[in-house]
């Protein structure tokens, strides 16, 4: 199975600031098949990317997804304090479907 | 407003069975492949099963961990998702979560949750 592998595990950054996460497959991810998601204390998974880099119904344009092949990259352009949270990438590309085991972003 | 609501969740002594459902409201159920994730406390998401429309076959696929001990199946007419638990280890404790496909079968990624019901394995 296709093992991602996210970092860093944790990050501390400041409201406002630009925060660059990301994912790397232990092999390729066949046709961009990446996704990720969004999840806070006691919530269920949020949709955020898909294929990739395309967003979500209703998600803000603050936050774009890139790359291809084995590396890929979510990034939140500008932090609301919403934003803190646990991030997760998914690749749908090969079954089994597989999951990162998460970045957590904490507010500094 | 669409909507997933896990149900069917508890406490149960390892070898026993359980049956989750997951009720779709808010959409045309039928017309979606569903799945069903866990996550057990602290750690990351996992894949269990997903069960395609019938329109594209009503297939089903499993985690190698549960794959000849779950089944799941789907009741379109009642809007009904289920996962049948059978010898249940301390392993698959967890948060148990349905998730809805995007349409179209294009992308397994999932843009509805449901809140989830707890499985507890324990004697």
């Amino acid at each position: 199975e296709i093992v991602l592998t996210q970092s860093p595990g944790t990050v501390s950054l400041s409201p406002g600031e630009r925060a660059t996460l990301s994912c790397r497959a232990s092999e390729n991810i066949k046709s961009n098949s990446l996704a990720w998601y969004q999840q806070k204390p006691g919530q269920s998974p949020r949709l955020l990317i898909y294929g990739a880099s395309n967003r979500a119904i209703g998600i803000p344009d603050r936050f774009s997804g890139s790359g291809s092949g084995t590396d890929f990259t979510l990034t939140i352009s500008r932090l609301d304090s919403e934003d803190f949270a646990v991030y997760h990438c998914q690749q749908y590309g090969t079954s089994p479907i597989t999951f990162g085991q998460g970045t957590r972003l904490e507010i500094k | 407003e669409v909507q997933l609501v896990e149900s069917g969740g508890g406490l149960i002594q390892p070898g026993r069975s359980l049956r989750l459902s997951c009720r779709g409201s808010g959409f045309t159920f039928g017309e979606y492949a569903m799945s069903w994730f866990r996550q057990a406390p602290g750690k990351g998401l996992e894949w269990v099963a997903t069960i395609r429309s019938y329109p594209f076959g009503g297939t089903t696929e499993y985690a190698a961990s549960v794959k000849v001990r779950f089944t799941m199946s789907r009741d379109d007419s009642k809007s009904i998702a289920y996962l049948q638990m059978n010898n249940l280890e301390t392993e698959d404790t967890a948060m148990y979560h349905c998730g809805r496909h995007l349409p179209y079968n294009r992308h397994d990624a999932f843009d509805v949750w449901g809140q989830g019901t707890l499985v507890t394995v324990s004697s």
